[in-house]
């Protein structure tokens, strides 16, 4: 069974410019989280999606942004990219109505902005 | 999920020493936990897991103690090797209200 899935593995971008990273949950899976973590940090919660809508939303400025498709996958879109952007930004999926929260993390995107 | 970022605390041990790793978790009601591996550059893995109406579990290698009167977990991993370094971190599960928190992690180094 293929795991969770994330693109592109790095991306590179400048100060004031928009990136938009994608996420494949495992199949089966409704829920996807979004975390990042900056270099030497731990993981920061930044959006929760579960069956199309957003449940959750961690201490991140408008311009962290994200939507669930109808397949279950999802976009994040970082608009007005600041040079502490700069982080692993990892994707996590889970059976949104499970017994148990259990989330399978992706490889992550690593996005740099210069 | 909610986290803190701190700067990691880290562990350095010697290969075939075993090494324990600690996590102090908030939430009285959390009732599941997991354990995650981080090797560098990589998405976290699921390593172990507890709930919360067991105090040991053991699986290859590795041990998950819980202590809820403290609000501890550790892991122990027996015969440490040079493939075990990464950073470890647990999460702590709510599953009544679907709620997760994840520690900020130790960093394990093992000198061969």
């Amino acid at each position: 069974e293929a795991g969770v899935t994330q693109s592109p593995t790095h991306l590179i971008k400048t100060r004031g410019q928009q990136a938009t990273l994608r996420c494949s949950p495992i199949s089966g899976h409704t829920s996807v989280y979004w975390y990042q973590q900056a270099l030497g940090l731990g993981l920061q919660f930044l959006l929760w999606y579960d069956e199309g809508e957003e449940r959750n939303r961690g201490n991140f400025p408008p311009r962290f942004s994200g939507r669930q498709f109808p397949n279950y996958s999802s976009e994040l879109n970082v608009n007005a990219l600041e040079l502490e952007d700069s982080a692993l930004y990892l994707c996590a999926s889970s059976l949104g109505s499970g017994r148990y929260n259990e989330q399978f993390f992706g490889p992550g995107t690593r996005l740099t902005v210069l | 999920g909610e986290s803190v970022g701190l700067h990691l605390p880290t562990l350095s041990v010697q290969e075939g020493d075993n090494s324990i790793i600690n996590c102090a978790y908030s939430n009285s009601a959390s009732d599941y936990f997991i354990w995650y591996k981080q090797e560098s550059g990589k998405g976290p893995q699921f390593i172990i897991d507890i709930r919360s109406n067991m105090d040991k579990r053991q699986g290859q290698r590795v041990t998950v103690l819980l202590n809820k009167t403290v609000k501890h977990l550790s892991l122990q991993i027996a015969a440490t090797q040079p493939g075990d370094s990464a950073v470890y971190f647990c999460a702590e599960i709510y599953t009544g209200g679907f709620k997760t928190i994840f520690g900020a992690g130790t960093r394990l180094f093992v000198k061969a």
